[in-house]
Protein backbone atom coordinates (compact mmCIF):
# COMPACT_ATOMS: atom_id res chain seq x y z
CA UNK A 1 0.00 0.00 0.00
CA UNK A 2 1.36 4.03 -0.69
CA UNK A 3 2.44 5.67 2.09
CA UNK A 4 1.16 8.67 0.48
CA UNK A 5 -3.10 8.59 0.44
CA UNK A 6 -4.84 10.58 -1.98
CA UNK A 7 -8.90 11.42 -2.68
CA UNK A 8 -9.54 8.92 -5.87
CA UNK A 9 -11.48 11.64 -7.54
CA UNK A 10 -12.13 15.42 -7.10
CA UNK A 11 -14.47 18.32 -9.80
CA UNK A 12 -14.47 21.31 -10.09
CA UNK A 13 -16.72 23.98 -11.98
CA UNK A 14 -14.69 25.43 -15.25
CA UNK A 15 -12.97 28.68 -13.35
CA UNK A 16 -13.30 27.98 -9.82
CA UNK A 17 -10.32 26.71 -7.43
CA UNK A 18 -9.28 23.37 -6.52
CA UNK A 19 -7.75 21.71 -3.74
CA UNK A 20 -5.89 18.19 -4.51
CA UNK A 21 -4.28 16.71 -1.05
CA UNK A 22 -1.92 13.96 -0.20
CA UNK A 23 -1.40 12.56 3.18
CA UNK A 24 1.82 11.11 4.77
CA UNK A 25 4.17 10.90 7.74
CA UNK A 26 6.94 11.59 5.51
CA UNK A 27 5.48 14.86 4.24
CA UNK A 28 6.11 16.03 8.00
CA UNK A 29 9.79 15.99 6.96
CA UNK A 30 9.76 16.59 2.99
CA UNK A 31 8.42 18.11 0.50
CA UNK A 32 5.90 16.93 -2.28
CA UNK A 33 6.24 16.93 -5.71
CA UNK A 34 3.07 17.04 -7.82
CA UNK A 35 2.65 15.73 -11.58
CA UNK A 36 -0.11 16.30 -13.86
CA UNK A 37 -0.47 13.08 -15.92
CA UNK A 38 -3.10 13.00 -19.03
CA UNK A 39 -4.37 9.43 -21.21
CA UNK A 40 -1.57 8.12 -23.11
CA UNK A 41 1.23 10.71 -22.23
CA UNK A 42 4.09 10.68 -19.44
CA UNK A 43 3.29 12.56 -16.04
CA UNK A 44 3.87 16.62 -16.16
CA UNK A 45 6.21 18.23 -13.11
CA UNK A 46 4.08 20.60 -11.86
CA UNK A 47 4.78 21.52 -8.49
CA UNK A 48 8.25 20.86 -6.40
CA UNK A 49 9.71 22.01 -2.98
CA UNK A 50 8.13 24.46 -1.24
CA UNK A 51 6.00 26.10 -4.15
CA UNK A 52 7.74 25.77 -7.16
CA UNK A 53 6.97 25.56 -10.37
CA UNK A 54 8.70 24.44 -13.38
CA UNK A 55 9.14 26.57 -16.64
CA UNK A 56 5.69 26.56 -19.02
CA UNK A 57 3.83 25.46 -15.90
CA UNK A 58 1.02 28.25 -15.74
CA UNK A 59 0.58 29.85 -12.36
CA UNK A 60 -2.83 28.98 -11.76
CA UNK A 61 -0.85 25.94 -9.91
CA UNK A 62 0.29 26.08 -6.73
CA UNK A 63 1.23 24.26 -3.67
CA UNK A 64 1.37 24.08 0.00
CA UNK A 65 1.90 22.13 2.76
CA UNK A 66 1.29 21.85 6.69
CA UNK A 67 2.01 18.60 8.77
CA UNK A 68 1.49 15.44 7.29
CA UNK A 69 -0.81 17.08 3.90
CA UNK A 70 0.79 18.41 0.92
CA UNK A 71 -1.92 20.62 -1.16
CA UNK A 72 -2.14 21.30 -4.95
CA UNK A 73 -4.32 24.07 -5.81
CA UNK A 74 -5.27 25.35 -8.94
CA UNK A 75 -6.96 28.81 -9.28
CA UNK A 76 -9.11 29.09 -12.08
CA UNK A 77 -9.48 25.52 -13.47
CA UNK A 78 -9.13 25.20 -16.85
CA UNK A 79 -10.72 22.27 -19.25
CA UNK A 80 -7.19 21.41 -19.95
CA UNK A 81 -6.72 20.95 -16.31
CA UNK A 82 -8.51 17.66 -16.67
CA UNK A 83 -6.11 14.94 -15.75
CA UNK A 84 -4.86 12.42 -13.33
CA UNK A 85 -2.62 14.18 -10.44
CA UNK A 86 0.07 12.31 -8.39
CA UNK A 87 2.08 13.34 -5.41
CA UNK A 88 5.33 12.04 -5.10
CA UNK A 89 7.76 12.47 -2.09
CA UNK A 90 10.99 10.74 0.09
CA UNK A 91 10.05 7.66 2.16
CA UNK A 92 9.15 8.06 5.48
CA UNK A 93 12.07 6.38 6.45
CA UNK A 94 14.15 9.48 5.00
CA UNK A 95 16.33 7.46 2.73
CA UNK A 96 16.81 7.88 -1.04
CA UNK A 97 13.38 5.99 -2.00
CA UNK A 98 10.37 7.79 -3.00
CA UNK A 99 6.47 6.83 -3.22
CA UNK A 100 3.84 8.10 -5.11
CA UNK A 101 0.49 9.01 -4.09
CA UNK A 102 -2.65 6.58 -5.59
CA UNK A 103 -3.10 9.33 -7.61
CA UNK A 104 -6.41 12.09 -8.15
CA UNK A 105 -8.59 12.15 -11.16
CA UNK A 106 -9.72 15.74 -11.71
CA UNK A 107 -12.68 16.37 -13.46
CA UNK A 108 -13.25 19.92 -15.05
CA UNK A 109 -17.52 20.39 -15.11
CA UNK B 1 17.90 19.93 -23.65
CA UNK B 2 18.12 16.65 -21.63
CA UNK B 3 15.75 14.15 -23.30
CA UNK B 4 15.55 10.29 -22.20
CA UNK B 5 14.05 7.42 -24.45
CA UNK B 6 13.25 4.00 -23.11
CA UNK B 7 14.02 0.83 -25.26
CA UNK B 8 13.44 -2.69 -25.17
CA UNK B 9 11.59 -5.58 -25.68
CA UNK B 10 7.65 -5.01 -25.22
CA UNK B 11 6.84 -8.78 -24.82
CA UNK B 12 8.24 -11.08 -22.31
CA UNK B 13 7.46 -14.54 -21.51
CA UNK B 14 6.31 -15.43 -17.36
CA UNK B 15 9.27 -16.54 -15.17
CA UNK B 16 11.71 -14.46 -17.63
CA UNK B 17 13.82 -11.17 -17.29
CA UNK B 18 12.27 -8.06 -18.44
CA UNK B 19 15.29 -5.92 -19.43
CA UNK B 20 14.93 -1.93 -20.45
CA UNK B 21 17.26 0.67 -21.50
CA UNK B 22 17.08 4.42 -20.88
CA UNK B 23 19.25 6.48 -22.85
CA UNK B 24 20.29 10.20 -21.91
CA UNK B 25 20.61 12.37 -24.58
CA UNK B 26 21.47 16.29 -24.04
CA UNK B 27 22.85 15.95 -21.06
CA UNK B 28 25.44 13.50 -19.26
CA UNK B 29 24.66 10.93 -16.78
CA UNK B 30 27.41 11.53 -14.80
CA UNK B 31 25.79 14.84 -13.85
CA UNK B 32 26.33 15.14 -10.00
CA UNK B 33 23.16 17.01 -9.34
CA UNK B 34 20.91 13.92 -11.03
CA UNK B 35 19.61 10.38 -9.93
CA UNK B 36 18.16 8.18 -13.12
CA UNK B 37 14.79 6.46 -12.02
CA UNK B 38 12.44 3.61 -13.15
CA UNK B 39 8.58 3.94 -12.95
CA UNK B 40 5.97 1.81 -14.13
CA UNK B 41 2.46 2.05 -14.33
CA UNK B 42 -0.21 -0.82 -14.76
CA UNK B 43 -2.81 -0.39 -17.02
CA UNK B 44 -5.60 1.56 -15.72
CA UNK B 45 -3.40 1.75 -11.84
CA UNK B 46 -1.32 4.75 -10.47
CA UNK B 47 2.42 4.92 -10.93
CA UNK B 48 4.97 3.12 -9.12
CA UNK B 49 8.37 3.58 -7.93
CA UNK B 50 10.84 1.26 -8.63
CA UNK B 51 14.15 2.27 -8.11
CA UNK B 52 17.46 4.66 -8.74
CA UNK B 53 20.90 4.64 -8.99
CA UNK B 54 23.64 7.57 -9.31
CA UNK B 55 26.47 7.53 -11.52
CA UNK B 56 28.77 6.02 -9.26
CA UNK B 57 26.99 2.90 -9.49
CA UNK B 58 24.67 3.53 -6.11
CA UNK B 59 21.65 2.51 -6.23
CA UNK B 60 18.27 1.94 -4.03
CA UNK B 61 14.97 -0.13 -4.84
CA UNK B 62 11.44 -0.17 -3.25
CA UNK B 63 11.38 -2.69 -0.74
CA UNK B 64 8.59 -4.46 -2.49
CA UNK B 65 10.54 -5.54 -5.85
CA UNK B 66 14.07 -5.15 -4.22
CA UNK B 67 14.54 -9.12 -4.68
CA UNK B 68 13.77 -8.90 -8.45
CA UNK B 69 15.15 -5.73 -9.77
CA UNK B 70 18.38 -4.60 -10.67
CA UNK B 71 19.17 -0.64 -11.94
CA UNK B 72 22.77 -0.08 -13.53
CA UNK B 73 24.63 2.86 -14.98
CA UNK B 74 26.38 2.80 -18.40
CA UNK B 75 28.31 6.15 -18.03
CA UNK B 76 30.16 4.72 -21.46
CA UNK B 77 27.10 4.65 -23.23
CA UNK B 78 25.10 7.38 -21.19
CA UNK B 79 22.62 5.01 -20.22
CA UNK B 80 21.02 3.37 -17.51
CA UNK B 81 18.96 0.05 -17.32
CA UNK B 82 16.52 -2.08 -15.83
CA UNK B 83 16.18 -5.58 -14.96
CA UNK B 84 13.07 -7.15 -13.75
CA UNK B 85 13.30 -11.35 -13.16
CA UNK B 86 10.98 -14.05 -12.47
CA UNK B 87 8.34 -11.65 -14.10
CA UNK B 88 4.60 -12.26 -13.83
CA UNK B 89 1.83 -11.06 -15.49
CA UNK B 90 1.37 -8.39 -12.37
CA UNK B 91 4.77 -7.04 -14.22
CA UNK B 92 2.71 -5.59 -17.23
CA UNK B 93 3.15 -2.01 -17.47
CA UNK B 94 3.92 1.44 -18.82
CA UNK B 95 7.65 1.33 -17.57
CA UNK B 96 9.19 5.43 -17.34
CA UNK B 97 12.33 6.34 -17.11
CA UNK B 98 13.23 9.82 -15.66
CA UNK B 99 15.75 11.87 -14.00
CA UNK B 100 15.61 13.13 -10.22
CA UNK B 101 17.32 16.57 -10.15
CA UNK B 102 19.10 17.02 -6.74
CA UNK B 103 18.21 21.23 -7.68
CA UNK B 104 14.91 20.63 -7.34
CA UNK B 105 14.78 18.64 -4.09
CA UNK B 106 14.98 15.48 -6.07
CA UNK B 107 11.18 16.25 -8.38
CA UNK B 108 11.41 13.86 -11.26
CA UNK B 109 11.56 16.97 -13.98
CA UNK B 110 12.53 14.71 -17.01
CA UNK B 111 10.74 12.17 -18.18
CA UNK B 112 10.59 9.12 -21.01
CA UNK B 113 7.77 8.91 -23.54
CA UNK B 114 7.13 4.98 -21.69
CA UNK B 115 7.38 2.03 -23.04
CA UNK B 116 4.41 -0.84 -22.85
CA UNK B 117 5.41 -3.86 -21.91
CA UNK B 118 3.15 -7.31 -21.97
CA UNK B 119 4.24 -10.01 -19.72
CA UNK B 120 2.32 -13.15 -21.71
CA UNK B 121 3.10 -16.31 -22.68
Amino acid sequence: SSELTQDPAVSVALGQTVRITCQGDGLRNYYASWFQQKPGQAPLLVIYGKNNRPSGIPDRFSGSSSGNTASLTITGAQADDEADYYCNSRDSSGNFLRVFGGGTKLTVL
Amino acid sequence: QLQLQESGPGLVKPSETLSLTCTVSGGSISSTNSYWVWIRQPPGKGLEWIGSTYYSGSTYYTPSLKSRVTVSVDTSRNQFSLKVSSVTAADTAVYYCAREDVGKMGAMDVWGQGTTVIVSS
